[in-house]
């Protein structure tokens, strides 16, 4: 089945520096999306591409959607306390229609120290 | 964002009994809705595709007869664990797609614990 390899697995930063992970896949997905996770909860949805080479702001927070669709980056500027959780990202073949379910990556667990 | 909501939040059970639990898209109809499953410290992975009026379809290695989904609304899935067994335990979550991109929105998850 499809995988997506997601990096870095942990992070350690000091609150106020940026921070950038990444996904890559070895098949090609029409879509990806970023989603962040905090314990006991279901994943919040931050970012989602459709189009290859797509970039994307939410905030202090910008994804962009690789122009050969294998693969995605999210970055986090200025980091903040609140910032603290898993963020993973997710490949969906389809591109829209909800006809399928998502792929994830094994997650990125951010640590902000202060 | 769009609201999809679970019930119960968390379960625990004794082996061999069967588990009931509801997804529901608040403010939105969805034709399709997903099941996930997540163990500790894992991601998610995708169990089966629940269809409205129409069988759900089941990931590999998932037994459709151990989880079984019905999509008895637009508006509402449910899966039961049944003759659940401590293996079960796990962070079991839904998601629904609504949109233009049919983006998926999940629920908060339900926890089960199987003593």
């Amino acid at each position: 089945g499809q995988q997506l390899n997601q990096s870095p697995q942990s992070m350690f930063i000091q609150e106020g520096e940026d921070v950038s992970m990444n996904c890559t896949s070895s098949s090609i997905f029409n879509t990806w999306l970023w989603y962040k996770q905090d314990p006991g909860e279901g994943p919040v949805l931050l970012i989602a591409l459709y189009k290859a080479g797509e970039l994307t702001s939410n905030g202090r927070l910008t994804a962009q959607f690789g122009i050969t669709r294998k693969d995605s980056f999210l970055n986090i500027s200025a980091s903040i306390p609140s910032d603290v959780g898993i963020y993973f990202c997710a490949g969906q073949l389809g591109s829209g229609g909800g006809a399928d379910g998502l792929t994830f990556g094994k997650g990125t667990h951010l640590i902000i120290q202060p | 964002g769009a609201v999809v909501s679970q019930h119960p939040s968390w379960v625990i059970c004794k082996s061999g009994t069967s588990v009931k639990i509801e997804c529901r898209s608040l403010d939105f109809q969805a034709t399709t809705m997903f099941w996930y499953r997540q163990f500790p410290k894992q991601s998610l992975m995708l169990m089966a595709t629940s269809n409205e009026g129409s069988k759900a379809t089941y990931e590999q290695g998932v037994e459709k007869d151990k989880f079984l989904i019905n999509h008895a609304s637009l508006t509402l899935s449910t899966l039961t664990v049944t003759s659940a067994h401590p293996e079960d335990s796990s962070f079991y979550i839904c998601s629904a797609p609504t949109g233009h991109q049919e983006t998926q929105y999940f629920g908060p998850g339900t926890r089960l614990l199987v003593l």
